[in-house]
């Protein structure tokens, strides 16, 4: 079952804690994505990997780290300098940077209380 | 600031009209790509316009890229409830990455 996975679907946080967001991907793809989703609002570009062990900042990176140690895998961790965390975290992938399809995760939902 | 816009950000149809959203940039467009995200839901890719003035149709959906290559329109014939979603355009701006306009919510009422 090929596909982009992400865990876990819901996330709680205490303030002033780190936590990271898991990305997995089986699709052989060299590109992956982080964006965040506020609700009524669009898709804003965190971080994105051309390839591994490369990584590139997005539009919003403050607050933000990511690694790709290996092809499938691009952790998001969302420190406590990021000053608003709630939000709804989307992975995608795709074959390679530039105009090319991107594939979704079923996303994680991050509540801090 | 914001390089993609979407009009409307909201409508509201009753089942069996039509509904169009439409997708404008200041700048010119290397290609544009539409998704649609069900509620709850992740984004899912429709479809991709490359040509100035291309226009492709998916069974009711028709997507049309503007002659300027800096506009795109979605339109969807005699709705149903299946369509329910948020409607987005994704811009891919030469020499930069992706840029997700602000979608288009959509309701149909049976």
């Amino acid at each position: 079952d090929g596909g982009i996975t992400q865990s876990p679907k819901y996330l709680f946080r205490k303030e002033g804690q780190n936590v990271t967001l898991s990305c997995e991907q089986n699709l052989n793809h060299d590109a992956m994505y982080w964006y965040r989703q506020d609700p009524g609002q669009g898709l804003r570009l965190i971080y994105y990997s051309q390839i591994v062990n490369d990584f590139q900042k997005g539009d919003i990176a403050e607050g933000y780290s990511v690694s790709r140690e290996k092809k499938e895998s691009f952790p998001l961790t969302v420190t406590s300098a990021q000053k608003n965390p709630t939000a709804f975290y989307l992975c995608a992938s795709s074959i390679d940077v530039g105009a090319k399809t991107q594939y979704f995760g079923p996303g994680t939902r991050l509540l801090v209380l | 600031g914001q390089q993609v816009m979407q009009i409307p950000q909201y409508q509201h149809v009753q089942e069996g009209e039509d509904f169009t959203t439409y997708c404008n940039s200041s700048t010119t467009l290397s290609n544009i790509q539409w998704y649609k995200q069900r509620p709850g839901g992740h984004p899912v890719f429709l479809i991709q316009l490359v040509k100035s003035g291309e226009v492709k149709k998916q069974k009711r959906l028709t997507f049309q890229f503007g002659e300027a290559k800096k506009n795109s329109s979605l339109h969807i014939t005699a709705t149903q409830t299946t369509d329910v979603g948020t409607y987005f355009c994704a811009a891919i701006i030469y020499g930069q990455n992706f840029v997700f306009g602000p979608g288009t919510r959509l309701s149909v009422l049976p």
